[in-house]
Parts: structure tokens; C-alpha cells; sequence
């Protein structure tokens, strides 16, 4: 079984810029997640995909972070304009239905805003 | 809103020597999960516990919910090298639409002297 899958793996962008994450869940599984996971902290989550609807984005700087879900599988998280706090670890998880299921997570992407 | 607590934040041990994390919950919780994150890597789920006062054992790893299900530990006897990396416990955050969503502790760093 194929894990999740995330690109790029690593990214540099300057301060103002916008920037885009990928995420590709293990098929079939209906719940997917992006979290933010600064240095030396556990991840946080920023939205939670049911399918191809939100089911909850209360931590989401909606002002500079956006996500879709397309036709329920593949994802997209985007910031746009960046700023240095933004610098972190975006990981994406995926899990077999909302509920108390384990989560799978991809590599992450490790954005560096300068 | 809920918190979840991980103490220590860091331990060094010497190989052979035991190891113990815990993770304590401002809420009640329904189950927990732990994962393992290795430096450079991304989190994998572990286990979960639902049960109040349950253990469960993975080979040297025994995990424990506690009766009240608010607190848990993990607990890694004879650490080798390989035991090296980052352990969180993570919770599921209160709220019905939320369902699914966890929170997770900041983490204990485990490093192993051989």
C-alpha cells in the first residue's frame, strides 16, 4: 500500500511571496488533514477535509491560507502572502473516516521564509 | 481549550536504561493515541487506548491509559539506539463537528547514548 505522498519536500520563498503544497492520500481514505509542525513543537492542525468538505478550520489564517480538496482525493494548501512565521513543517495525514482512526502522514514539506 | 501536557520535554539516556513519557489532558478523553516521529522524519502512529486503565505492550514499548483517562504514559524498557526520536501523544479535541481532529502533546525528544 502506497503511503501519502507530498511535494515538494522542501522549499525556499522570500518574505510576501505565495507558495503551494501537494498532498496525495492513501486511496480510499476519506479524511485528510494538513498540519503546521514548527521546530520543536508537535504538529497543529490547520484543516480537516471530509471527503472533498471541510470539516474543520478553526485554526486556519484564513487571511493568507487556503486549501481545496478537489473531487475528494487529492489536496492543495497554499499561502499566499507568506510571512516569516510561517516557517515550518507542513505535514499532510490521511485516515480511513473521521473518527478515532489512526492517522497516516506524508513526508512533509519544510518551508523556509527568508 | 483542551490541552494536552507532555512531560519531560527531553531525556537523555544511556543505552540499556529505561524510559518513561507522560502525557496529561486538561479534558476527559475518549482515547489516545502515540506516535513516534525519528529526527528528520514524519510522525507514526504507535497505538491507541480507549479503555479506562488499559495497557497494552508492543515487545520493550508498554503503553497505560489512566482510570480517570485524562493522563497516559509510555514507558520503554532497555532503550536501544533505535528507541532515538521524538514521542507524542495525542488526543482528540472536544467539539462535535471536530470529530476526528486531535490535539497533540509538544512532544518528549528521546536520546539514546550507546
Amino acid at each position: 500500500e502506497a503511503g501519502v505522498a507530498q511535494s515538494p519536500r522542501y522549499k525556499i520563498i522570500e518574505k510576501r511571496q505565495s507558495v503551494a503544497f501537494w498532498c496525495n492520500p492513501i486511496s480510499g481514505h476519506a479524511t485528510l488533514y494538513w498540519y503546521q509542525q514548527i521546530l520543536g513543537q508537535g504538529p497543529k492542525l490547520l484543516i480537516q477535509f471530509q471527503n472533498n468538505g471541510v470539516v474543520d478550520d478553526s485554526q486556519l489564517p484564513k487571511d493568507r491560507f487556503s486549501a481545496e480538496r478537489l473531487k475528494g482525493v487529492d489536496s492543495t494548501l497554499k499561502i499566499q502572502p507568506a510571512k516569516l512565521e510561517d516557517s515550518a513543517v507542513y505535514l499532510c495525514a490521511s485516515s480511513r473516516d473521521r473518527g478515532q482512526y489512526e492517522q497516516y502522514f506524508g513526508p512533509g514539506t519544510r518551508l523556509t521564509v527568508t | 481549550g483542551q490541552q494536552v501536557m507532555q512531560i519531560p520535554q527531553y531525556q537523555h539516556v544511556q543505552e540499556g536504561e529505561d524510559f518513561t513519557t507522560y502525557c496529561n489532558s486538561s479534558t476527559t478523553l475518549s482515547n489516545i493515541q502515540w506516535y513516534k516521529q525519528r529526527p528528520g522524519g514524519h510522525p507514526v502512529f504507535l497505538i491507541q487506548l480507549v479503555k479506562s486503565g488499559e495497557v497494552k505492550k508492543q515487545k520493550r514499548l508498554t503503553f497505560q491509559f489512566g482510570e480517570a483517562k485524562k493522563n497516559s504514559s509510555l514507558h520503554i524498557t532497555a532503550t536501544q539506539t533505535t528507541d532515538v526520536g521524538t514521542y507524542f501523544c495525542a488526543g482528540p479535541s472536544s467539539g462535535g463537528t471536530s470529530y476526528g481532529k486531535l490535539t497533540f502533546g509538544q512532544g518528549t525528544i528521546l536520546t539514546v547514548h550507546p
